[in-house]
């Protein structure tokens, strides 16, 4: 069975500081994907990247950056230079190879302070 | 633009009452989905469908039943609310198998 763990259950931070989320899956398979989604207080849902498992490229869109290692079974995520509008619940998760199910982290909640 | 919309985004409603809740995606996709969200336990997966009038139990689907007669609409239902279904309820659609899902706004239901 395949298991997501988010550790971290609420990081709070000052504007401008680096965030570091963290992330550790479990699955048998050799072929997945993993995701970030992040839910503001609006309630919605948002997604940010989709990784499969066979690249291991840490990826960097704008201040968002994702480190994927294989090795530790990690898929971190880091806001940097953290905004207000980075307040949110953060989630990871994970899917294996042709199933339509995601299995969620328990997510981590970010306050980013003025 | 990709969407996903729910009926209701509160809801109040007293134990023991039937309960609906109402998901449209007008993606024309094949799977939808039905999560719950708690503080502390992520979201869980309640009920899915693959196809119209098919449908698969998740990993809590007691106290619930879902209804899928249209490919855009899928129902969850609470036969007879409880306070322990507090909770907020996502639904979502994938692009495909191992796709990002899409999720609708979410409906935050009390049970008093």
């Amino acid at each position: 069975a395949q298991k997501v763990t988010q550790a971290q259950t609420e990081i709070s931070v000052v504007e401008k500081e680096d965030v570091t989320l963290d992330c550790v899956y479990e699955t048998r398979d050799t072929t997945y994907y993993l995701f970030w989604y992040k839910q503001p207080p609006s309630g919605e849902l948002v997604f940010l990247i989709r990784r499969n498992s066979f690249d291991e490229q840490n990826e960097i869109s704008g201040r968002y950056s994702w480190n994927f290692q294989k090795s530790t079974s990690s898929f971190n995520f880091t806001i940097t230079a953290s905004q207000v509008v980075d307040s949110a619940v953060y989630f990871c998760a994970l899917s294996e190879a042709n199933d339509y199910k995601l299995s969620f982290g328990a997510g981590t909640t970010v306050t980013v302070r003025a | 633009d990709v969407k996903v919309t729910q009926s209701s985004r509160y809801l109040v409603k007293r134990t023991g009452e039937k309960v609906f809740l109402e998901c449209v995606q007008d993606m024309d996709h094949e799977n939808m989905f039905w999560y719950r969200q708690d503080p502390g336990l992520g979201l869980r997966l309640i009920y899915f469908s693959y196809d119209v009038k098919m449908k698969e139990k998740g990993d809590i689907p007691e106290g619930y039943s879902v209804s899928r007669e249209k490919k855009e609409r899928f129902s969850l239902i609470l036969e007879s609310a409880s306070t322990n279904q507090t909770s907020m309820y996502l639904c979502a659609s994938p692009e495909g198998p191992s796709y990002e899902q899409y999720f609708g706004p979410g409906t935050r239901l009390t049970v008093t």
